[in-house]
């Protein structure tokens, strides 16, 4: 069946420290890709996404480019603040449901 | 505009009991959908309402079931609770059709305690 996963966490980085979260899925056909942020004690929040294949989503910084030869969707942001701490989950679209990775716990150190 | 709201933010129940949790969706989105995340895990789709029907269930027992009213407002009922049900429950919207209805909005979230 369609799954998501992601790079263990938790990664603790300085701040301005480049960023990058692993995603690889396995799917039928070709899902639209997500990726969600989930701040301490809070909902998720959609950050950024991609549709079709070479796509590029961006929001605040970060990126993701839709791959289909390797089916994955890296997250990358080339300067990270203390504010982006957060937990990072990566998704799939299936059949009307999202299908999320376990997540990864982002620290970002001053 | 007006997001996606859910109620109570956080509830405490002892095993057996049976529980209810409350959802607006965002304006203008008809279709509702409930997740279950447990600590430290990625949330688990449970069930989507569309237009007040079930439209696809994920992996949970029937003791799991929903509604949708004519607004979209959308409630999850829990019967029989089990330990292993606390976890914090998600709800999200999303517009009807095209492409548009795959982006989910959602909710803060309720804590559930089962003791």
């Amino acid at each position: 069946g369609n799954s998501v996963t992601q790079m263990e966490g938790p990664v603790t980085l300085s701040e301005e420290a480049f960023l990058t979260i692993n995603c690889t899925y396995t799917a039928t056909g070709y899902p639209s890709l997500f990726w969600y942020v989930q701040y301490p004690g809070e909902g998720l929040q959609l950050l950024l996404k991609a549709t079709k294949a070479d796509d590029k989503g961006s929001n605040k910084g970060f990126e993701a480019t839709y791959r289909k030869e390797t089916t994955s969707f890296h997250l990358e942001k080339g300067s990270v603040q203390v504010s982006d701490s957060a937990v990072y989950f990566c998704a799939l679209h299936q059949g009307g449901k999202l299908i999320f990775g376990q997540g990864t716990e982002l620290s970002v150190k001053p | 505009e007006t997001g996606v709201t859910q109620s109570p933010t956080h509830l405490i129940k002892t095993r057996g009991q049976q529980v209810t949790l409350r959802c607006s969706s965002q304006s203008g989105h008809n279709t509702v959908s409930w997740y279950q995340q447990a600590l430290g895990q990625g949330p688990q789709f449970i069930f989507q309402y569309y237009r007040e029907e079930e439209n696809g269930r994920g992996n949970f027992p029937p003791r799991f079931s929903g509604l949708q009213f004519p607004n979209y407002s959308s409630e999850l009922n829990v019967n029989a609770l089990e330990l292993d049900d606390s976890a914090l429950y998600l709800c999200a919207s999303s517009p009807g059709g095209g492409r548009d209805q795959e982006t989910q909005y959602f909710g803060p979230g309720t804590r559930l305690l089962v003791l």
